[in-house]
């Protein structure tokens, strides 16, 4: 079946700092998407990408679609105590009313203040 | 506003209890999706609803039976669960299943615990 890689499992960074997260498939999709998780809590929409090449901005928050259509990447810039959470990246694949989004493994993202 | 709400929040259930998860969105979305998720890992996918209809069913244990009553509403009764069903559960939708720029929203999850 398909499967995104997300690594590290784990990020550590100092506030202030930007970081970067990819997301790369075997498979292509035709929408990459882009959540958070905090503890206890369901997953937030953060980006969504639906054309290779597209760069989207949601505040510090940038994603792009590979052009390849088998990988993304998540930017956070100046980064803040509340972005701790995970990242989950899906992958849509191309369409078919049995098509199922396929998630990676989260990013936990830590912020030392 | 792209709000799914989940009731109960918490649910704590003996082996031998039947309850029910409720979900509920009013973004006209057309899918409706349960998913188990387990502590630090992605969601896994349990069923999928497309127009009313129960179009994916991810070979779930018959202790779980969803309900689609409306396009609003989705259920999932659970009966003669076991302790490692403990677990998230979240209710997700979208607009169109597996349509072109099809994204899905999630609620915020219903914490079971199984005894």
């Amino acid at each position: 079946g398909q499967q995104l890689n997300q690594s590290p499992q784990s990020m550590f960074i100092q506030e202030g700092e930007d970081v970067s997260m990819n997301c790369t498939s075997s498979s292509i999709f035709n929408t990459w998407l882009w959540y958070k998780q905090e503890p206890g809590e369901g997953p937030v929409l953060l980006i969504a990408l639906y054309k290779a090449g597209e760069l989207t901005s949601n505040g510090r928050l940038t994603a792009q679609f590979g052009i390849t259509r088998k990988d993304s990447f998540l930017n956070i810039s100046a980064s803040i105590p509340s972005d701790v959470g995970i990242y989950f990246c899906a992958g849509q694949p191309p369409t078919g009313a049995n098509s199922k989004l396929t998630f990676g493994k989260g990013i936990t993202l830590s912020v030392r203040p | 506003d792209t709000e799914v709400t989940q009731t109960p929040k918490h649910l704590v259930m003996g082996m031998t209890n039947k309850k029910s998860l409720k979900c509920e969105q009013h973004m006209g979305h057309r899918a409706m999706y349960w998913y188990k998720q387990k502590a630090k890992k992605p969601p896994e996918l349990m069923f999928v609803y497309s127009y009313e209809k129960l179009s994916i069913n991810e070979s779930v244990p018959s202790r779980f039976s969803p309900e689609c009553p409306n396009s609003s509403l989705l259920n999932l009764h659970l009966h003669a669960l076991q302790p490692e069903d403990s677990a998230l559960y979240l209710c997700a939708s979208s607009q169109a299943p597996g349509g072109v720029g099809d994204t899905q929203y999630f609620g915020p999850g219903t914490r079971l615990t199984v005894l």
